[in-house]
């Protein structure tokens, strides 16, 4: 039984450069989650995708975050021209569907990001 | 503009003690709310939810309790064992919605 798996857990990166995050969800889910969390604040919705679609942005990813699902399975999160204010714990989530009584969102054990 | 609010940062319980962590919200469409237990360093793991239909909801030694009137809800966990010290989640989320409100999270400390 393999949950949401994110890699890599850990990254330290300088200034300027780009980072990508990999997250593969549960396997039967059809929706996928990106959060973003810094110390003291819950998670910050980021995008999510029904299958292989974007169907929402928030106004947090600003035009150096892209975020693809090529195949409706796995899903990438990259940040190009990191800047220090990126540094945070960057999460994956599935779903079944919407979330509702039977349709809970499971998180990976996120991504650190570290800006430098 | 907070939808989802957890007003106390922290609570410390002893063990063997009822822990309640509370939870308000503002959105009167909100009709799945749930809670999640968050140890450093790690995502969030789903603990319990309860649908607006019912007012409580009970699995083993964590209960949800939600008062629409009010716009609250509250999660009791007896007896509170030292593995239950993390930070906890309240979420939220209304009918139609794609995604989850969270709170800002409570740090509970069990002391032995």
């Amino acid at each position: 039984d393999t949950g949401v798996s994110q890699d890599p857990r850990h990254k330290i990166t300088k200034r300027g450069q780009n980072v990508t995050f990999r997250c593969d969800p549960i396997s039967e889910h059809n929706r996928l989650y990106w959060y973003r969390q810094t110390l003291g604040q819950g998670p910050e919705f980021l995008t999510y995708f029904q299958n292989e679609a974007q169907l929402e942005k928030s106004r947090l990813l600003s035009d150096r975050f892209s975020a693809e699902r090529p195949k409706g399975s796995f899903s990438t999160l990259e940040i190009q021209r990191t800047e220090q204010g990126d540094s945070a714990m960057y999460l994956c989530a599935s779903s079944l569907g919407r979330p509702t009584l039977g349709n809970t969102i499971y998180f990976g054990e996120g991504s650190w990001l570290t800006v430098v | 503009d907070q939808q989802v609010k957890q007003n106390s940062p922290s609570l410390s319980v002893q063990e063997g003690r009822i822990s309640i962590l509370n939870c308000d919200y503002t959105n009167s469409m909100f009709d799945y709310f749930l809670w999640y237990k968050k140890y450093p360093a790690e995502g969030p793991t789903f603990l319990i939810s309860i649908s607006s239909i019912k007012d409580k909801n009970e699995d083993g030694r964590f209960t949800v309790f939600l008062n629409k009137s009010a716009k609250h809800l509250s999660l009791h966990i007896v007896p509170s064992q030292p593995g239950d010290s993390a930070v906890y989640f309240c979420a939220a989320s209304a009918n139609s919605n794609y995604q989850l409100i969270w709170g800002a999270g409570t740090k509970l400390i069990i002391k032995p």
